[in-house]
């Protein structure tokens, strides 16, 4: 199985931040990499598919870059919503694996 | 609209098996993989495997294979995952998600709704 390591693990912002969190594979995954984001007690939801696609209806202030082993997930300026944890994940190969998370509080 | 709906919460005994069923409705059911994912307690999401409506097959993650069974009733569209020789640290909350079959690099757009299992004696 693929191994993905995302850090920070946790960070500290202000509202209007820009904010970058990082992701490894374990091997080459070309741009199979997506990003979600969840808050407590709910699903996640995907944010970012195939390493830079913005997924219908998330806010532009969202984006995502990278290939290969190394990913970004960018959000241009942190507004109180954001504030969540965000997953890494592979869709290289089966089966889907998770990075181990990054939690964005104030 | 497009849903994944999840079986309700189950308690079981450590050495048990718990059967939990994902609901799909709003879409063709045989277009998209349903993959498993659980949460422990305050951990992260951990992908367990997923299954090919379409023809049945199957992929595991090396941890669960020889413990976890994923199978589907299509004339229902409806996914199951049966997880068995249950421990206390596989109580988690065990979400469904689908992506599709045909295309590559999509994410897992629409989840279920989560179905909590407690292990405990």
């Amino acid at each position: 199985d693929i191994q993905m390591t995302q850090s920070p693990s946790s960070l500290s912002a202000s509202v209007g931040d820009r904010v970058s969190i990082t992701c490894r594979a374990s091997q080459s995954i070309s741009t199979y990499l997506n990003w979600y984001q969840q808050k407590p007690g709910k699903a996640p939801t995907l944010l970012i598919y195939a390493a830079s696609s913005l997924q219908s209806g998330v806010p532009s202030r969202f984006s995502g870059s990278g290939s290969g082993t190394d990913f970004t997930l960018t959000i241009s300026s942190l507004q109180p919503q954001d504030f969540a944890t965000y997953y890494c994940q592979q869709s290289y190969s089966a089966p889907l694996t998770f990075g181990g998370g990054t939690k964005v509080e104030i | 609209q497009v849903q994944l709906v999840q079986s309700g919460a189950e308690v079981k005994k450590p050495g048990a098996s718990v059967k939990v069923s994902c609901k799909a409705s709003g879409y063709t059911f045989t277009d998209y993989y349903i993959h498993w994912v659980r949460q422990a307690p305050g951990q992260g999401l951990e992908c367990m495997g997923r299954i090919n409506p379409n023809s049945g097959g199957t992929n595991y993650a090396q941890k669960f294979q020889g413990g976890v069974t994923m199978t589907r009733d299509t004339s229902i569209s409806t996914a199951y995952m049966e997880l068995s020789r249950l421990r206390s640290d596989d109580t988690a909350v065990y979400y469904c998600a689908r992506v599709p079959i045909f295309g590559v690099g999509y994410g897992m757009d629409v989840w279920g709704q989560g179905t909590t299992v407690t292990v405990s004696s």
